[in-house]
């Protein structure tokens, strides 16, 4: 089966770094996204890797290691506002040639603390 | 430029009831999709439309029907509401299917 796996909490104390990690197994991988959810809020896109590497948007960066079929994303001067949930996904094929699916993970909550 | 938008943001319904949530986007985006999301869990693909006049079913689609008449508009209508369907709707839009998704900001729906 296809499956992602992302530890189910982190805890981090305001203004350290904090990674959050993310494996997959699917069949086929075209690349790996990150979304954050505030508490009753809706997910937002944070990044998207399709290349190996690091990428890096202010205080958030997101890594890719394809042979690893690993990514993770990287939290910088935390901020009591980055308190949330974290889910990576992965772009893959659908089941029909021309179609893509997005596979999920079950979603990291990100506890700062003071 | 409202992005996605979603109607309504709260909702009970009794069982056997049957309702319509409303999805509109107003970025011409091809691909949209319905998600649900139960309490502390990840999203599940209910429904999905490549574009109008197309759709496909996702993960968990029984209970649910879809249409897409326009681009625009995606609607998600339960049949007969039942309590397992309690949960938070999300409708997603994007220019490309399986990246950078702009989703709504949720209903809210409650089975009793």
């Amino acid at each position: 089966g296809q499956s992602l796996e992302q530890p189910s909490e982190v805890t981090a104390v305001e203004g350290a770094i904090v990674q959050i990690n993310c494996t997959y197994q699917t069949s086929g991988f075209y690349g790996l996204s990150w979304y954050q959810q505030h508490d009753g809020g809706a997910p937002t896109f944070l990044s998207y890797n399709a290349l190996d590497g690091l990428e890096e948007t202010g205080r958030f960066s997101s890594f890719l290691s394809r042979s690893d079929s690993y990514g993770y994303l990287l939290l910088q001067e935390l901020q009591m506002k980055d308190s949330a949930s974290y889910f990576c996904a992965v772009r893959s094929p659908g089941l029909m040639d021309s179609n893509y699916q997005l596979i999920w993970g079950a979603g990291t909550k990100l506890i700062i603390k003071p | 430029n409202a992005g996605v938008t979603q109607t309504p943001k709260f909702q009970v319904l009794k069982t056997g009831q049957s309702m319509t949530l409303q999805c509109a986007q107003d970025m011409n985006h091809e691909y949209m999709s319905w998600y649900r999301q139960d309490p502390g869990m990840g999203l599940r693909l209910i429904h999905y439309s490549v574009g109008a006049g197309i759709t496909d079913q996702g993960e968990v689609p029984n209970g649910y029907n879809v249409s897409r008449s326009t681009t625009e508009d995606f609607p998600l209508r339960l049949l007969s509401a039942a309590p397992s369907q309690t949960s938070v709707y999300f409708c997603a839009s994007s220019y490309k299917q399986g990246y950078g998704y702009t989703f709504g900001s949720g209903t809210r729906l409650t089975v009793v």
